[in-house]
């Protein structure tokens, strides 16, 4: 196991057009995060599961995101209608969560780069 | 007001110096995460600590968890360590999902 694997790395579109960004975790973690990173700022969350439960999603996250997790493994995060307000990195990251009420390190995956033309 | 701040947003220094970048919080955590992030986008994990103080090679990450502060230290400084540095907090009712600083840049001349 490799760790965290995004794809594509790299995303240009022109408005309108759908997107979608898959993630393959670390094959024995059960929680799965995203994330999107605007240039000079931090990470925002978006969204997360646990096994194939997605179990919080973040206001930012419009009608036009949907993310899915179907077996517990890999996840894919789609965006219709894609809007230039949209251009931004999309982080991954995974966790082994324990059922404990501590935190649990994140591995992270290297980013998917979307600009929206 | 953000709830995770750090300072300095931009840090320029010579090699080997003595470098600290720090962290304020004002929410309840679970733990709080240092984190590298180089161009291109990939972001490791440094640290992630709830009380104390921790060492790995020339870094060391200290808590103040009464003060909600953290700092990050680096010694001896190299330009490979030239990166971006975040503070992250796993938030008590957020399912351990981070809340994230804005980073600090770091740059280390030759």
């Amino acid at each position: 196991d490799t760790g965290v694997s995004q794809d594509p790395r790299h995303k240009i579109t022109k408005r309108g057009q759908n997107v979608t960004f898959r993630c393959d975790p670390i094959s024995e973690h059960n929680r799965l995060y995203w994330y999107r990173q605007t240039l000079g700022q931090g990470p925002e969350f978006l969204t997360y599961f646990q096994n194939e439960a997605q179990l919080e999603k973040s206001r930012l996250l419009s009608d036009r995101f949907s993310a899915e997790r179907p077996k517990g493994s890999f996840s894919t995060l789609e965006i219709q209608r894609t809007e230039q307000g949209d251009s931004a990195m999309y982080l991954c990251a995974s966790s082994f969560y324990r059922g404990n009420s501590g935190a649990n390190v994140l591995t992270f995956g290297a980013g998917s780069r979307l600009t929206v033309l | 007001k953000n709830e995770v701040e750090q300072s300095p947003q931009n840090l320029t220094a010579q090699e080997g110096e003595f470098i600290t970048i720090n962290c304020s919080y004002s929410v309840g955590i679970s733990a709080l995460h240092w984190l590298q992030q180089h161009p291109g986008g990939g972001i490791v994990s440094l640290f992630m600590l709830s009380s104390g103080k921790k060492k790995h090679g020339r870094l060391i990450a200290t808590i103040n968890i009464q003060e909600k502060h953290s700092s990050l230290h680096i010694t001896a400084s190299h330009p490979r360590d030239s990166a971006v540095y975040i503070c992250a907090v796993s938030i008590i009712q957020g399912a351990q999902k981070l809340v994230f600083g804005q980073g600090t840049r770091l740059t280390i001349n030759p």
